[in-house]
């Protein structure tokens, strides 16, 4: 089945104690992206990779790290998490070209930090 | 400050009417518009997009008008089921690369 996966799907953990979401998919997809869903802010775009070594920063990416060592996994990194990262995080990812925007998104991992 | 905006938090619709969402957007250099469906406890679904050379794109009973000059476009539902309740969230992006999602309409379908 195509799907885009993301370990965990629920976390808590307290400022300062760093921390990675996996985000795998087997659709051989070039394009990544990471977005967090805040109330009342929608989704809001964090980091995007274009192809392996090939990453640039979102609307939102002050706090985040990712990596792109692999085609199919991209795991945003929280080295110093604090309370405002408190979200629910999705990654995405899609065929690359102009032709298909279409993004397929994983469940979901919904993040507190105490 | 938000280039997407859905200004509509939430709409409720009879069963069997039509449902219209909208959005609106600042920025005149998105060339490509998309919608997904977001069900509770779920990562959004990619419902029906419109590239900005067009101003209708339709896929059955959904269809997706884009208003360039407004900078207006707006997803019609017709006609509206109770399995189309769900959160609907307009997204935009001028590359391909970096896309701006609006806030979300709720829409509920009451039988």
């Amino acid at each position: 089945e195509a799907q885009v996966t993301q370990n965990p799907r629920y976390l808590i953990t307290v400022t300062g104690k760093k921390l990675t979401v996996t985000c795998s998919q087997n659709m051989n997809h070039e394009y990544m992206s990471w977005y967090r869903q805040d109330p009342g802010l929608g989704l809001r775009q964090i980091y995007y990779s274009m192809n392996v070594e090939v990453t640039d920063k979102g609307d939102v990416p002050e706090g985040y790290k990712v990596s792109r060592k692999e085609k199919r996994n991209f795991p945003l990194i929280l080295e110093s998490p604090s309370p405002n990262q408190t979200s629910l995080y999705f990654c995405a990812s899609r065929v690359s070209g102009r032709g298909t925007n279409e993004q397929f998104f994983g469940p979901g991992t919904r993040l507190t930090v105490l | 400050d938000q280039q997407v905006k859905q200004n509509s938090p939430s709409l409720s619709v009879q069963e069997g009417r039509i449902s219209i969402l909208n959005c609106d957007y600042t920025n005149s250099m998105f060339d490509y518009f998309l919608w997904y469906k977001k069900y509770p406890a779920e990562g959004p679904t990619f419902l029906i997009s419109i590239s900005s050379i067009k101003d209708k794109n339709e896929d059955g009973r959904f269809t997706v008008f884009l208003n360039k000059s407004a900078k207006h476009l707006s997803l019609h539902i017709v006609p509206s089921q109770p399995g189309d309740s769900a959160v609907y969230f307009c997204a935009a992006t001028p590359t391909g690369n970096q896309f701006y999602f609006g806030t979300g309409t709720s829409l509920t379908v009451i039988p």
